[in-house]
């Protein structure tokens, strides 16, 4: 079974700076997919951004980048130019690819504050 | 564009009632479905996935139940509800087959059991 481990509970950045969430996973799976998904105070999930285990190029949208060691199971997420916008819980979440039917394992989440 | 509608937004039962969770998909065709809670600042667990109409599979064995009776329909229900079952559940939509692009969800259910 895969774990996802997410050992910031809390952060803070001011608004403008950078700030840098980590993730750590467990699998022993080869082909996979890994995402970052963003919970704000509605509560509305949405995904932020995901990352193919099978391409060593890091993904990239907008302000979001993550940074992808396979061989040390990490996947952190920078966000870059804060807003206040950015507040929110995230999730990093992993997903076999195969038969399994999509299944995802998240983590316990990050809550990070953006200060004005 | 697909969509994904899920209701009630908030619900208060009393313990040893009856639940029923909708959650239905537009836009899309054979989708795979998911319901998972989230308990207080915590993560998801994943409860019930459907890849198909009348295909539900199980993670967590408990007093909940799920059924797909239509391709596009997902239903969480209990006959008898627990304490236990208050949370915050959360529908979600996938493409299926072997293309991956991740989660959409649906606005939740804040469930309180009283």
């Amino acid at each position: 079974a895969q774990t996802v481990t997410q050992s910031q509970p809390e952060m803070s950045v001011q608004e403008a700076e950078t700030v840098t969430l980590s993730c750590t996973y467990d699998t022993s799976e080869n082909n996979y997919y890994l995402f970052w998904y963003k919970q704000p105070p509605s509560r509305q999930m949405i995904l932020v951004i995901r990352q193919e285990a099978y391409k060593q190029q890091n993904a990239t949208e907008n302000r979001f980048s993550v940074n992808f060691q396979k061989a040390a199971k990490s996947f952190s997420l920078k966000i870059s130019d804060s807003q206040l916008g950015d507040t929110a819980m995230y999730f990093c979440a992993f997903m076999k690819i195969g038969t399994n039917a999509g299944k995802s394992t998240f983590g316990d989440g990050t809550t990070l504050t953006v200060k004005p | 564009s697909q969509t994904i509608h899920q209701w009630p937004a908030t619900l208060v039962q009393p313990v040893g009632s009856p639940l029923s969770l909708e959650c239905t998909v537009e836009g899309t065709s054979n989708p795979n479905l998911y319901w998972y809670r989230q308990a207080a600042g915590r993560g998801l667990q994943l409860l019930f996935y459907s890849v198909g109409i009348g295909q539900i599979s199980s993670e967590v064995p408990q007093n909940l139940s799920a059924s797909r009776p239509q391709d596009r329909q997902f239903i969480l229900s209990s006959k008898k509800l627990l304490l236990s079952d208050s949370g915050f559940y959360l529908c979600a939509w996938s493409v299926g087959g072997l293309r991956v692009y991740g989660y959409t969800f649906g606005s939740g259910t804040r469930l309180t059991v009283v």
